[in-house]
């Protein structure tokens, strides 16, 4: 069975360039999060999909930062434009129903934003 | 200040020796206690989930404790592997939601 798939793996963009980050989770899995590290800083959660609705986008930094699940399988996170401080690695992760359900994270797409 | 801090930052440990990484947590109240390896450029994965009232959870050589009382944790990896080499993510999960807290992680090397 795939695991979480992300793509593309890098990505080395200018300031003021679009980029389109995808996410496929593992098959049947309802939930989808998204996180960003920051070097020398902790992973941090940006947002929650329960199939195609968004749960929670709390984390979120701002209004560039553009999250969709159309159909409930696939995730693309859009940052448009970038800035400098949007670089980082973004990890995608999924997991079945439940607070405590094991998350399955993708290798990441490390987002270089010169 | 982080919810959720490790240490040590990094260590260095002798292939065959015993380790133990410790995190301390502000999360209050939590649904559950996660740690996670993540080997170089790639994505965290799950070792043990332990709920608030657990104290111990095993997973073949790596063994996971919890005091709730005094919000710490401890990973301790028993006769360490090359294979071992990684950062361990401490995640705290809050109740309530699901915005799990992070920490820096613990860098460990092992050598031959």
């Amino acid at each position: 069975e795939a695991g979480v798939t992300q793509f593309p793996s890098h990505s080395v963009i200018e300031k003021g360039q679009t980029v389109t980050l995808r996410c496929d989770p593992i098959s049947g899995h309802d939930n989808l999060y998204w996180y960003r590290r920051v070097m020398g800083k902790e992973i941090k959660f940006l947002l929650h999909f329960v199939k195609e609705s968004k749960q929670d986008e709390s984390g979120m930094p701002n209004n560039r930062f553009l999250a969709e699940r159309t159909g409930g399988t696939y995730s693309t996170l859009k940052v448009q434009p970038a800035e400098l401080e949007d670089s980082g690695v973004y990890f995608c992760a999924s997991s079945q129903e439940g607070v405590s359900r094991k998350l399955f994270f993708g290798s990441g797409t490390q987002l270089s934003v010169l | 200040k982080n919810q959720v801090e490790q240490s040590p930052q990094s260590l260095i440990i002798l292939e065959g020796k015993n380790c133990t990484l410790q995190c301390n947590y502000t999360v209050s109240p939590f649904s559950n206690l996660r740690w996670y390896k993540q080997d170089t450029g790639r994505g965290p994965v799950s070792l043990t989930i332990m709920t608030f009232s657990e104290n111990t959870k095993s997973n073949g050589r790596y063994t996971a404790t919890l005091d709730a009382d005094t919000k710490q944790s401890s990973l301790h990896i028993t006769a360490s592997q090359l294979s071992d080499s990684a950062s361990y993510i401490c995640v705290v999960s809050p109740y309530g939601n699901n915005r799990l807290a992070f920490g820096k992680g613990n860098q460990v090397v092992v050598i031959p």
